[in-house]
């Protein structure tokens, strides 16, 4: 089955600077890349993804990149926030096979 | 935060008793999920459910029972052979057309 491993666990990061979160997935089959993100306490929200036949993709201060041949993937937070502190979570999964696999998450904290 | 409800959102319980977490849906949403989130192991899929009448097994169903008796319902049962039942148990739900997941707010369980 599917394997996705995500780096690193934790980051700090001064506001207004970037974040880079990073992961991996094993099977060249999986073809659908969501992140989710989950504040403190509340339910984890999708804020991006990806499908295989595009190599990124941004949405104001967040973008995702995808390399299908490293088959590796990853979350850029550009000017960050107080209000993007959180868990982010990345996922793999094929496009007509609804089972997500999750990635063990990435602690962002953003210093004031 | 309607579409996806579940309930309690803190449940205890003695250990050797069975409880049953509940979860309901108001998208028409086709498939259902139950995960287990334990801190620094990110989500865990127990079971899931694509069509009424059916579901499968996750990759850590044992000591969990699920029934799908109706589309919007999707009741999760952690009986006695789970050997270690305190977690935070996320239920979420998708459209069979797309992967998109939305969440519930999520059920502490806490077994003592």
């Amino acid at each position: 089955g599917e394997n996705v491993e995500q780096h690193p666990s934790t980051l700090s990061v001064q506001e207004g600077d970037s974040a880079v979160i990073k992961c991996t997935y094993s099977d060249s089959a999986s073809n659908y890349f969501p992140w989710y993100k989950q504040e403190l306490g509340k339910r984890p929200q999708l804020i991006i993804d990806i499908r295989s036949n595009v190599g990124e993709k941004k949405d104001q201060r967040i973008a995702v990149t995808l390399n299908k041949t490293a088959k590796h993937f990853s979350l850029h937070i550009t000017e960050t926030q107080p209000e993007d502190s959180a868990v982010y979570f990345c996922a793999a999964s094929t496009v007509g096979n609804e089972k997500l696999t999750f990635g063990t998450g990435t602690r962002l904290t953003i210093i004031p | 935060d309607g579409g996806i409800t579940q309930s309690p959102k803190y449940l205890f319980r003695k250990e050797g008793q069975n409880v049953t977490l509940s979860c309901e849906q108001n998208l028409n949403h086709d498939a259902m999920y139950w995960y287990r989130q334990d801190p620094g192991q990110g989500l865990r899929l127990i079971y899931y459910s694509q069509i009424v009448n059916d579901f499968q097994k996750g990759d850590i169903a044992e000591g969990y029972s699920v029934s799908r008796e109706k589309k919007e319902s999707f009741p999760l049962t952690v009986t006695s052979a789970q050997k270690n039942p305190t977690a935070f148990y996320l239920c979420a739900s998708s459209d069979l057309a797309g992967v998109e997941q939305y969440f519930g707010p999520g059920t502490r369980l806490t077994v003592t």
